[in-house]
């Protein structure tokens, strides 16, 4: 089935520092989906990317889907505490919607 | 803003009982989806379901879970008898065709 490898693992920042974490698949994807999940909580859909090398921002979210589809990352500017949790991406690829995760990257953002 | 909810929020069981986690989607949603997640590790995939029928399930989904959408808002899953590797939290989600999944806030399920 497909696979997908997130990179970091961990990431701890200073609040006011970038983070940006990676998602690579050895497979051309469909699309691909990211969520946050705040530490006790579920995950929350943060945005789904569709077409080759496209790029998406959410304030000071920016998603990039690579050309060949098959990499992606999520770059967070100027953290802040709110923005700590673990950020997934999640591969979609079939009609009925199944998502394979990511291990996902645990993000600290240190006062 | 329409939610996902679970009920139980905390279920404590004993190995080789059955229990039933409880899920209402968001009511405009047809596509329910069961995902679980063992503490620290990554969100996966249990089973889909759509039309009122199961369509895709992965291979932690054995013949011990089902699923069933019993009524027009609810949306269920059965372990029938649990083991210890069962424990996990375990999520439901709703969603819309090709859009993002809507997760509820979970059942922790612990088998003693």
């Amino acid at each position: 089935g497909q696979q997908v490898m997130q990179i970091p693992q961990y990431q701890h920042v200073q609040e006011g520092e970038d983070f940006t974490t990676y998602c690579n698949s050895s497979t051309t994807l469909s699309n691909i989906q990211w969520y946050k999940q705040r530490p006790g909580g579920h995950p929350v859909f943060l945005i789904q990317l569709v077409k080759s090398g496209e790029v998406k921002k959410q304030k000071r979210l920016t998603f990039q889907f690579g050309e060949a589809k098959k990499n992606s990352s999520l770059h967070i500017t100027a953290t802040q505490t709110t923005d700590v949790g673990t950020y997934f991406c999640a591969l979609g690829g079939t009609s009925y919607g199944k998502l394979t995760f990511g291990q996902g990257t645990i993000l600290t953002v240190h006062p | 803003e329409p939610e996902v909810t679970q009920t139980p929020s905390h279920q404590v069981t004993q190995m080789g009982q059955e229990v039933i986690l409880r899920c209402v989607p968001i009511s405009n949603h047809l596509y329910f989806y069961w995902y679980r997640q063992i503490l620290g590790q990554k969100v996966e995939f249990l089973v889909s379901f759509y039309n009122n029928e199961i369509s895709e399930k992965s291979e932690i989904f054995d013949d011990q879970f089902s699923v069933e959408r019993p009524d027009g808002s609810n949306f269920t899953l059965k372990i029938r008898s649990t083991k210890l590797e069962d424990s996990a939290m375990y999520f439901c989600a709703s969603s819309s065709r090709g859009q993002g999944k809507y997760f509820g806030p979970g059942t922790r399920l612990t088998v003693l």
